[in-house]
């Protein structure tokens, strides 16, 4: 089968820096996406790694180790707006792209 | 707003009725998505459009939902018989076809309930 696993929820204060993991077993690889979902949103795409290492994007940063088929969002700086669902998504080696479940994120004062 | 629309934004029907959402991508994006989303889960991949060929189906997928990208533009997923188990919100996405491009840009969402 194919799967994803990141946590449920993680909450950290403003000002903080948090760190999102996602594994994943599926049957090809492509790439590692991250996007954001606001409640009653749509989502919206932070980053893709194709290949292994640290890729910036201003306070968002995604990394991707495809040896650990392991990947992580690292947000720091953290603010109130990103209180959200954040989720990893594999391009597999077909058209498909799967998600994980999610993680829901809250940002404390 | 990312210039993905989708229509209607609601839809609320009976058991066993047909649906039809509609999918206007971005114009230059060649590469099309269906995806449904339930409540605290990531979005679920139902199929895959490039220009106007259907390339990828969810083996989840019934017979019951049937896609479609005819001029390869607009796209419309219908759904036969509905379930209550139906009843989700039903994303579209589109993105370029540049390879090690990756990113998908979503629509609003129609959001189905089945009574």
């Amino acid at each position: 089968g194919q799967s994803l696993e990141q946590p449920s929820e993680v909450t950290a204060v403003e000002g903080a820096i948090v760190q999102i993991n996602c594994t994943y077993q599926t049957s090809g690889f492509y790439g590692l996406s991250w996007y954001q979902q606001h409640d009653g949103g749509a989502p919206t795409f932070l980053s893709y790694n194709a290949l292994d290492g640290l890729e910036e994007t201003g306070r968002f940063s995604s990394f991707l180790s495809r040896s650990d088929s392991y990947g992580y969002l690292l947000l720091q700086e953290l603010q109130m707006k990103d209180s959200a669902s954040y989720f990893c998504a594999v391009s597999t080696g077909g058209f498909k792209t799967i998600f994980g479940a999610g993680t829901r994120l809250f940002v404390k004062a | 707003d990312t210039g993905v629309s989708q229509d209607p934004r609601h839809k609320i029907t009976k058991r066993g009725q047909n649906v039809t959402f509609r999918c206007d991508p971005i114009s230059e994006h060649n590469r099309l998505y269906w995806y449904r989303q339930t409540l605290g889960q990531g979005p679920e991949f139902l199929t895959y459009f490039q220009n106007e060929a259907q390339l990828e189906k969810s083996r989840l997928l019934s017979d019951r939902f049937s896609a479609e990208r005819p001029k390869g533009s607009f796209s419309t997923l219908e759904i036969q018989r509905t379930e209550q188990g139906d009843s989700a919100m039903y994303l579209c996405a589109s993105r370029e076809g540049l390879a090690g491009y990756n990113e998908q840009f979503f629509g609003p969402g129609t959001r189905l309930t089945v009574l």
